[in-house]
């Protein structure tokens, strides 16, 4: 089955500073790569998502690039915000079939 | 995006009692949902796919009959967890993804178990 690995597990960055975080996946046939924030207590908020047939998506100060033949894929949180403190989950799968997901990101921009 | 409600937030029962957790997708239908479990500072564990109309499916591990699961409708899902103990306490969250695949979560739903 689709195996998801996440680094780093601990980011801190400087407000306005840029923030990267990485995503490798296992199965070849998964095409649909979502990147959730969570905050505490709450669920998982969908922030962008990428499917296989692009290589490159971008919503303002998100973006997320995907390398299929490396099977990897990573969101780039620009001019980060203190509010973009979160824990961040990527994932992965093919179809409707469950997300398979990272093991989280904690994000911690200091202003 | 799509809106998927979960209900309750926060609960607190007793040792050997059940609690049932609900799941609805407020603006699209999903034949299919999701249920998880968080622990915490934890990634979400899968525990089980609801079908509607059928029976869920369960991940390797997880009790079908400790952890109950009906979809009754193309909009709900309810997760029921039987005979509660405090090792059943975490965080359950619910997902449901739309007709274009993307997967929306509830709120999550913190159940306590004295």
């Amino acid at each position: 089955g689709e195996n998801v690995e996440q680094h780093p597990s601990t980011l801190s960055v400087q407000e306005g500073d840029s923030a990267v975080i990485k995503c490798t996946y296992s199965d070849s046939a998964s095409n649909y790569f979502p990147w959730y924030k969570q905050e505490l207590g709450k669920g998982p908020q969908l922030i962008i998502d990428i499917r296989s047939n692009v290589g490159e998506k971008k919503d303002q100060r998100i973006a997320v690039t995907l390398n299929k033949t490396a099977k990897h894929f990573s969101l780039h949180i620009t001019e980060t915000q203190p509010e973009d403190s979160a824990v961040y989950f990527c994932a992965a799968s093919q179809g409707n079939t469950p997300l398979v997901f990272g093991k989280g990101t904690r994000l911690s921009v200091i202003a | 995006g799509a809106v998927v409600s979960q209900h309750p937030s926060r609960v607190i029962c007793k040792s050997g009692t059940s609690v049932k957790i609900e799941c609805r997708s407020l603006d699209f239908q999903a034949t299919t949902m999701f249920w998880y479990r968080q622990f915490p500072k934890k990634s979400l564990m899968l525990m089980a796919t609801s079908n509607e109309g059928s029976k869920a499916t369960y991940e390797q591990g997880v009790e079908k009959d400790k952890f109950l699961i009906n979809h009754a409708s193309l909009t709900l899902s309810t997760l029921t967890v039987t005979s509660a103990h405090p090792e059943d306490s975490s965080f359950y969250i619910c997902s449901a993804r739309d007709q274009e695949a993307e997967a929306f979560f509830g709120q999550g739903t913190r159940l306590t178990v004295v």
